[in-house]
């Protein structure tokens, strides 16, 4: 199985700071890694797929990259209604496996 | 709009049996893979299982393969998903999802997700 690890666990950062999220695959997935945003009591939403493609409806603010097994999630300008917890997510083969978490805080 | 509403959980016994069902609507169900995935209280997300389209192709995750069967009825645009053996740790919030794609790895990523239902096991 493709183990993903997510770093950090949790951040606290102010409005408007850029804000980093990595995830390292334990094998090569190419570019078949999603991101999901999550706020309590409520489902996660795709925010991002194919590494770097942007969900329909998702703000400009959040981006993703990849550098081989790496693969990163940028806020750009974190905003209050950021407050949730992201998971990665690959897709490259069963089962699909996701990260362990980011939970992202406003200071 | 695209909806998935997950139905028939609650509180179960270790040993025995439940049945999930997710209705789904406001998109043509024949045409898509779903998935089950789930949490458990207070930690991150796990995928259970994904069955085709056509119900030709089911995969499991290794914690449940054997114990759970995913199955759905295209002709009721209904995803079910049937427990047996249940432990206590199969216990947490159980969610369908609608797989983005029709063909891999786009159908591997989920892009509308039920309100889903919890499984608590405990006796």
């Amino acid at each position: 199985d493709i183990q993903m690890t997510q770093s950090p666990s949790s951040v606290s950062a102010s409005v408007g700071d850029r804000v980093t999220i990595t995830c390292r695959a334990s094998q090569g997935v190419s570019t078949w890694l999603a991101w999901y945003q999550q706020k309590p009591g409520k489902a996660p939403k795709l925010l991002i797929y194919a590494a770097s493609t942007l969900q329909s409806g998702v703000p400009s603010r959040f981006s993703g990259s990849r550098s081989g097994t790496d693969f990163t999630l940028t806020i750009s300008s974190l905003q209050p209604e950021d407050s949730a917890a992201y998971y990665c997510q690959q897709a490259d083969s069963f089962p699909l496996t996701f990260g362990g978490g980011t939970k992202v805080e406003i200071k | 709009q695209v909806q998935l509403v997950e139905s028939g959980g609650g509180v179960v016994q270790p040993g025995r049996s439940l049945r999930l069902s997710c209705a789904a609507s406001g998109f043509t169900f024949t045409a898509y893979a779903m998935h089950w995935v789930r949490q458990a209280p207070g930690k991150g997300l796990e995928w259970v299982a994904v069955i085709s389209s056509d119900e030709s192709d089911k995969y499991y995750a290794d914690s449940v393969k054997g114990r759970f069967t995913i199955s759905r009825d295209n002709s009721q645009n209904t995803l079910f998903l049937q427990m047996n053996s249940l432990r206590p740790e199969d216990t947490g919030v159980y969610y369908c999802a609608r797989a983005m794609g029709r063909s891999s790895p786009q159908s591997r990523y989920f892009d509308f997700w039920g309100q889903g239902t919890l499984v608590p096991v405990s006796s």
